[in-house]
């Protein structure tokens, strides 16, 4: 079965510090990764999208990027912190190309910046 | 106006009261249907799945969408304790990798 994996839970940074969030997923092969930001009662926001290694689609301009360096690992970073950036972070996977494949969430990782 | 419009409640129910849970949205393209559960803390989790209209059932649980009125609902039965939790509708259309299009969720309490 698959399972996807995030890391770390929860993470403090301060202002202006990097950041990376690891995701991989386990148990299938060529999936749709997904990173999205979960704002308290502002739903779900979709950062970033890919579809295969090195495919990477932005979907909200920010001071965030991901990368996609091996087939079932998806990245993301960020250079210098903004406070803006604190929420909740979790990675998805979906497989096939049409819209009938739901979305499977990671445990999300929580990231306060001070 | 939101593409998909869900109550943030909170809503509070007895345990063993049927809950009602529901999203109404306005994209006409929107074929395929899901709810997702969230526990505190924790990722969304899958519940329901559907395509077009129709009912689907899976134990406890019954998922209703209602394409003509562009409104979807999900049943809870014999609710529990357990099922406490937020809960998020979610929908894509069916072409290409359009994305899930979210509720921003109904937060459930159920009562012992």
């Amino acid at each position: 079965s698959q399972t996807i994996h995030q890391w770390p839970a929860t993470l403090v940074q301060p202002v202006g510090s990097p950041l990376s969030l690891e995701c991989t997923v386990e148990g299938t092969s060529n999936p749709n990764l997904y990173w999205y930001r979960q704002a308290a009662g502002r739903g779900l926001q979709l950062l970033f999208y890919s579809v295969g290694i090195g495919q990477i689609s932005s979907e909200v301009p920010q001071n965030l990027s991901a990368s996609r360096p091996q087939d079932r690992q998806f990245i993301l970073s960020s250079k210098k912190l903004l406070l803006s950036d604190s929420g909740f972070y979790l990675c998805a996977w979906s497989v096939g190309q049409k819209g009938n494949s739901p979305l499977h969430f990671g445990n999300g990782t929580r990231l306060t910046v001070t | 106006q939101k593409e998909v419009e869900q109550d943030p409640g909170p809503l509070s129910v007895p345990e063993g009261a049927i809950v009602s849970l529901n999203c109404t949205y306005s994209n006409s393209a929107f074929q395929y249907f899901m709810w997702y559960r969230q526990y505190s803390r924790k990722g969304p989790e899958l519940l329901m799945y559907t395509y077009s209209s129709g009912n689907k059932e899976d134990g406890r649980f019954t998922a209703q969408v209602d394409k003509s009125s562009k409104y979807i609902s999900l049943f809870i039965r014999d609710s529990q304790p357990s099922d406490s939790a937020t809960y998020l509708c979610a929908m894509r259309p069916n072409f290409g990798n359009e994305k899930l299009t979210f509720g921003t969720g109904t937060r459930l309490t159920i009562i012992p």
